[in-house]
């Protein structure tokens, strides 16, 4: 079976830092894997996603990830935080096969400091 | 804007009573998919439909049960509510492009239980 563990539950940044959000995922074959941003009271919208290929893959708003087999991670990176990205982020790893079945880790809420 | 839409965005209801969510997917999309949000379980993968037929089963209860119309909308009906049954219900819809389908999200109902 699946699974996704984001091992921080909250990380506070000042406006400006980087950003890395951490992700490990368990699936027994070429993961399809995924990260999405759910602003308060909104939503989940997908910021990139992984499927095969190029290993640092680019999203929207500034936001990559770099996905590593040999560390089952696929860690999420911004290089300069702005305050809108307060937001909570969640790392998905997703079974194909027709069925989509995705399966999401337990999110990291983001806060950014002044 | 994902272009799903989900009614009504709250509810408010007593145990024991029984409600219907609605769901609305991106024109063209054929295949819903039905998540719960709650901050115990965080979100979880409940039910996904194709073009009316059920293809995938996720942690749904049995007292929850979901369908999609010919005009592929689709309902959750959940029964005999229980206080734990308050959460977050989200809607997603997809369309096929290939090996994965990504999934766009409606904004969500929050449903209360009292």
């Amino acid at each position: 079976a699946q699974s996704v563990t984001q091992p921080d539950i909250h990380i506070t940044v000042s406006e400006g830092a980087s950003l890395e959000l951490r992700c490990n995922y368990s699936y027994g074959a070429t993961p399809y894997l995924f990260w999405y941003v759910q602003s308060p009271g909104q939503g989940l919208q997908l910021l990139l996603k992984y499927f095969s290929g190029d290993t640092l893959v680019q999203g929207i708003k500034g936001f990559e990830a770099e996905f590593k087999r040999s560390q089952s991670s696929f860690n999420l990176r911004k290089p300069s935080v702005h305050w809108s990205d307060a937001a909570e982020y969640f790392c998905a790893v997703g079974a194909g096969g027709g069925y989509q079945k995705v399966t999401f880790g337990t999110g990291t809420k983001l806060q950014v400091i002044p | 804007d994902s272009g799903v839409t989900q009614t009504p965005k709250h509810l408010i209801t007593a145990t024991g009573q029984r409600v219907t969510l609605r769901c609305s997917p991106r024109s063209g999309d054929l295949s819903v998919y039905w998540y719960q949000q709650s901050l115990d379980q965080g979100l979880q993968f409940l039910i996904q439909y194709y073009n009316g037929e059920e293809r995938a089963k996720g942690n749904i209860l049995e007292r929850f049960s979901a369908q999609q119309f010919p005009d592929l909308h689709s309902e959750l009906n959940l029964s005999s509510l229980e206080l734990g049954d308050s959460a977050l219900y989200f809607c997603a819809s997809s369309g096929w492009t290939g090996l994965w389908n990504e999934q766009f999200f409606g904004p969500g109902t929050r449903l209360t239980v009292l």
